[in-house]
């Protein structure tokens, strides 16, 4: 079945730094990607749709500017949290849809970042 | 924005019983997706039941689907310890493609 995959698995790093997070479909190309963020003990919260060759589409409340999101390729997303602080700790992960029109939804393994 | 609430929050059985949960949501939808979460870990997909289904099995699950009420229920029959986990569903609002929205999730205990 389709992967993806997400870089790093966990990280931790100072605030007022950046730190960007990859996502990869595998084996598949995806024109579209998904990013939710999760906090602990709480549901996944839908944070922007990264589309391949043009901008993000925000969700109310996410700051475009302190998420950047790029989709340089068909394989690849990356979420940047710019100048992080202590409450932007989460639990990030990203999804592709399946191709040819599939329903279901492929998910990363997930990146933790703890921002101290 | 969260699409719809699961009901119980939290769950805590025996080995062997079965586990029932709840989640309602707001909005018209294509299809609606059950995941399961370790602590700490990615989530692995479940089950989907499309709009115009109103049951269906996979295993020891079993997914109900009442667009009329806008809710659905997972049923985990026998269950055991290794189904302790989060449990979310998600909606998928138009076609395939689209981003899923989650319910606040049941946590479930199955204690041995």
């Amino acid at each position: 079945g389709a992967v993806v995959s997400q870089h790093p698995s966990w990280v931790i790093c100072k605030s007022g730094t950046s730190v960007k997070i990859e996502c990869r479909s595998l084996d598949f190309q995806a024109t579209t990607m998904f990013w939710y963020r999760q906090f602990p003990k709480q549901s996944l919260m839908l944070m922007a749709t990264s589309n391949e060759g043009s901008k993000a589409t925000y969700e109310q409340g996410v700051e475009k500017d302190k998420f950047l999101i790029n989709h340089a390729s068909l394989t690849l997303s990356t979420l940047t949290v710019t100048s992080a602080h202590p409450e932007d700790s989460s639990f990030y992960i990203c999804s592709a849809p399946g191709t040819g029109g599939l329903e279901t939804q492929y998910f990363g393994p997930g990146t933790r970042l703890l921002v101290l | 924005s969260q699409q719809g609430e699961e009901d119980p929050q939290a769950l805590s059985i025996q080995e062997g019983e079965n586990a029932t949960m709840n989640c309602s949501y707001k909005t018209s939808i294509n299809n609606l997706q059950w995941y399961r979460q370790n602590s700490g870990r990615g989530l692995v997909h479940l089950i989907l039941i499309r709009s115009n289904e109103r049951e269906k099995h996979s295993g020891r699950l079993r997914v109900t689907l009442d667009t009329s009420k806008k809710s659905s229920s997972l049923l985990i029959t026998a269950s055991r310890a290794a189904d302790t986990a989060s449990y979310f569903c998600a909606t998928a609002l138009n076609q395939a493609g689209t981003a899923l929205i989650f319910g606040k999730g049941t946590t479930l205990s199955v204690s041995s």
